[in-house]
């Protein structure tokens, strides 16, 4: 259980190309997702949290137009990286957890979608 | 502030068993999480303590003190496939996990 989809898996384009990420949860409703942004043999950095139904909530640093997200139903989550260009190349992932968060519940990764701007 | 100390790089042999080391300093605690990263592939979870003491789980533990603000991960019966990073994420008091960078452990025949 606990099964949680990003496609693609790896997106290659041209500079000034909008960019668009799915992350669905197939076997539960989440409530909550999570993206992140990792470069290599860097941490995990968190670049916004998206509750179902209501706007995210980007981390400091984060351009909210640049980065649009979208959680419109409890099993999809769509982060839109506008305007992409080389710097924005990075592996991007997405995680979930499910209602009746009280903190004992692990976040559950999609396979992450590695992004190359050309 | 808030930050994690993990060893960057550990080495051990299969069949052998390593402890990886985490020390945490959070704004609040709502427990601490371990998971497994593959090089290029995103993490999966591994386990969770909230109180202090010892979580087994098969081949991997996991123990916690809060007032230590340290935990270990614990593999035993080391396979090759378990060479990876992992990552110790203690969650703060807005159950958000902090993240640091991992430790890399490399399985030697």
């Amino acid at each position: 259980g606990a099964v949680v989809s990003q496609h693609p898996s790896w997106v290659i384009c041209k500079s000034g190309t909008s960019v668009k990420i799915e992350c669905r949860s197939l076997d539960f409703q989440a409530t909550t997702m999570f993206w992140y942004r990792q470069f290599p043999k860097q941490s995990l950095m968190l670049m916004a949290t998206s509750n179902e139904g209501s706007k995210a909530t980007y981390e400091q640093g984060v351009e909210k137009d640049k980065f649009l997200i979208n959680h419109a139903s409890l099993t999809l989550s769509t982060l839109t990286v506008t305007s992409a260009h080389p710097e924005d190349s990075s592996f991007y992932i997405c995680s979930a957890i499910g209602p009746g968060h009280n903190g004992n519940q692990p976040q559950h990764f999609g396979d992450g979608t590695r992004l190359s701007i050309l | 502030g808030q930050n994690i100390d993990q060893p960057t790089e550990m080495t051990a042999t299969e069949g052998a068993i390593v402890q990886i080391n985490c020390t945490y300093q959070t704004s609040g605690f709502n427990g601490l999480f371990w998971y497994q990263q593959h090089a290029g592939e995103a993490p999966t979870f591994l386990s969770y303590n909230v109180l202090d003491g010892l979580e087994e789980k098969g081949r991997f533990s996991s123990f916690l003190s809060r007032s230590k603000g340290y935990s270990y991960l614990l593999l035993k019966e080391l396979q090759m496939k378990d060479s990876a990073s992992y990552l110790c994420a203690p969650m703060d008091s807005n159950y958000q996990l902090i993240w640091g960078a991992g430790t890399k452990l490399i399985i030697k025949p």
